[in-house]
């Protein structure tokens, strides 16, 4: 089955710079990968995904690229803000809407003010 | 981005006894899931439904766990007899589709306490 591997598991940065988050996974077959944002108490919350088919994808501040022959894909978020702290998940998924995503084990991004 | 709303929010239950999630999705959606977190580590999928019956599900999904959307709205996770590890956030998730494909999204969870 699918193994996604994640790094890092903690991710300080500086109010304001940047933050990349790694991600590989196992399946070649895999062909939709989105990124989930996880408050405290609270469920994952999509905020932004990338299918096989395209190498990047941005919306504001956060960007994703995919890199398919070295299966892995990373988050870029940009110009980093208090309330970005969180725990982000990247997930994988081959075939269609029956199967399962299989999620990393989580950075927890922590934002300096 | 779909409401999806889950009952309990927090369930204490003991050892042995069955419990009973809730996922009361607001939009129809084709494909239905349940997911666990166990504290401290990642989201591990468990079971995914579709016309009202199973389509995939993991080693996680055993026997003591069944689903099902009995009255066309609700769609149930059923632990028959909950054990110590069973200890997890639970959480239900609806895949959407859209412009540019499906995407998936989750409900707030129910945490479940086995003492």
């Amino acid at each position: 089955g699918e193994n996604v591997e994640q790094h890092p598991s903690t991710l300080s940065v500086q109010e304001g710079d940047s933050a990349v988050i790694k991600c590989t996974y196992s399946d070649s077959a895999s062909n939709y990968f989105p990124w989930y944002k996880q408050e405290l108490g609270k469920g994952p919350q999509l905020i932004i995904d990338i299918r096989s088919n395209v190498g990047e994808k941005k919306d504001q501040r956060i960007a994703v690229t995919l890199n398919k022959t070295a299966k892995h894909f990373s988050l870029h978020i940009t110009e980093t803000q208090p309330e970005d702290s969180a725990v982000y998940f990247c997930a994988a998924r081959a075939g269609g809407g029956a199967d399962g995503l299989t999620f990393g084990k989580g950075t927890h991004l922590i934002i300096q003010p | 981005e779909p409401e999806v709303t889950q009952t309990p929010s927090h369930q204490v239950t003991q050892m042995g006894q069955e419990v009973i999630l809730r996922c009361v999705p607001i939009s129809n959606h084709l494909y239905f899931y349940w997911y666990r977190q166990i504290l401290g580590q990642k989201v591990e999928f468990l079971v995914s439904f579709y016309n009202n019956e199973i389509s995939e599900k993991s080693e996680i999904f055993d026997d003591q766990f069944s689903v099902e959307r009995p009255d066309g709205s609700n769609f149930t996770l059923k632990i028959r007899s909950t054990k110590l590890e069973d200890s997890a956030m639970y959480f239900c998730a609806v895949l959407q589709g859209g412009n540019s494909g499906n995407t998936i999204y989750f409900g707030e969870g129910s945490w479940l306490t086995v003492v």
